[in-house]
């Protein structure tokens, strides 16, 4: 089975600057997906970014990107000019491909880190 | 696209009743919803896989008498929390996949509804 760990239960991060949430996971799989997602105050999980494992490239969305490192089984966040409305729950998530069967779909999270935005 | 419909948004019930919680996808197909549970502070723990057409498949641990799951069409999945308890409140979200999907598609969530038993 596949696990994925925060190890920052909370982070803070000064309005502007930029800030990096860890995340690494185990799996004896070669192909998967990754995601960041954000949950709000509103509880609605928000897909921030995506990262295949097959992609060497580092995702980036905008302001997000991650650092994957296949070999070390790590997938940070590195968020750019932090933001009021940044301040969240993130979480890391890890998926099997599609081949994997009927359940494939499904995520699993880590526990998640609550990021503060300081103005 | 792809928005997911979840309802209702809160809900406090008695101890001893039933509640449904309905998961509908609004411009998709899905062929594959997960229910996934959230205690406060706490990350998303999946609870079952509802297919359509099929039975669920549920996560150890989880109760299938207790948590029953309907996936009757491509566009909806209740989850009916049966005999409710104080220790069934909770935070439960809905997530769907398109059928047919690329196989980097993301679940798409639902807004959740909050549990509360008295």
């Amino acid at each position: 089975a596949q696990t994925v760990t925060q190890s920052q239960p909370e982070m803070s991060v000064q309005e502007a600057e930029t800030v990096t949430l860890s995340c690494t996971y185990d799996t004896s799989e070669s192909d998967y997906y990754l995601f960041w997602y954000k949950q709000p105050p509103s509880r609605q999980m928000i897909l921030v970014i995506r990262q295949e494992a097959y992609k060497q490239q580092n995702a980036t969305e905008n302001r997000f990107s991650v650092n994957f490192q296949k070999a070390a089984k790590s997938f940070s966040l590195k968020i750019s000019d932090s933001q009021l409305g940044d301040a969240a729950m993130y979480f890391c998530a890890y998926r099997s491909p599609a081949y994997s069967g009927a359940g494939s779909y499904q995520l699993t999270f880590g526990k998640g880190t609550k990021l503060s935005v300081i103005p | 696209g792809a928005v997911v419909s979840q309802h209702p948004s809160w809900v406090i019930c008695k101890s001893g009743t039933s509640v449904k919680i309905e998961c509908r996808s609004l411009d998709f197909q899905a062929t594959t919803m997960f229910w996934y549970r959230q205690f406060p502070k706490q990350s998303l723990m999946l609870m079952a896989t509802s297919n359509e057409g099929s039975k669920a498949t549920y996560e150890q641990g989880v109760e299938k008498d207790k948590f029953l799951i309907n996936h009757a069409s491509l566009t909806l999945s209740t989850l009916t929390v049966t005999s409710a308890h104080p220790e069934d409140s909770s935070f439960y979200i809905c997530s769907a996949t398109p059928f047919g999907i690329m196989d980097n598609s993301p679940l798409h969530f639902g807004n959740g509804t909050r549990l509360t038993v008295t």
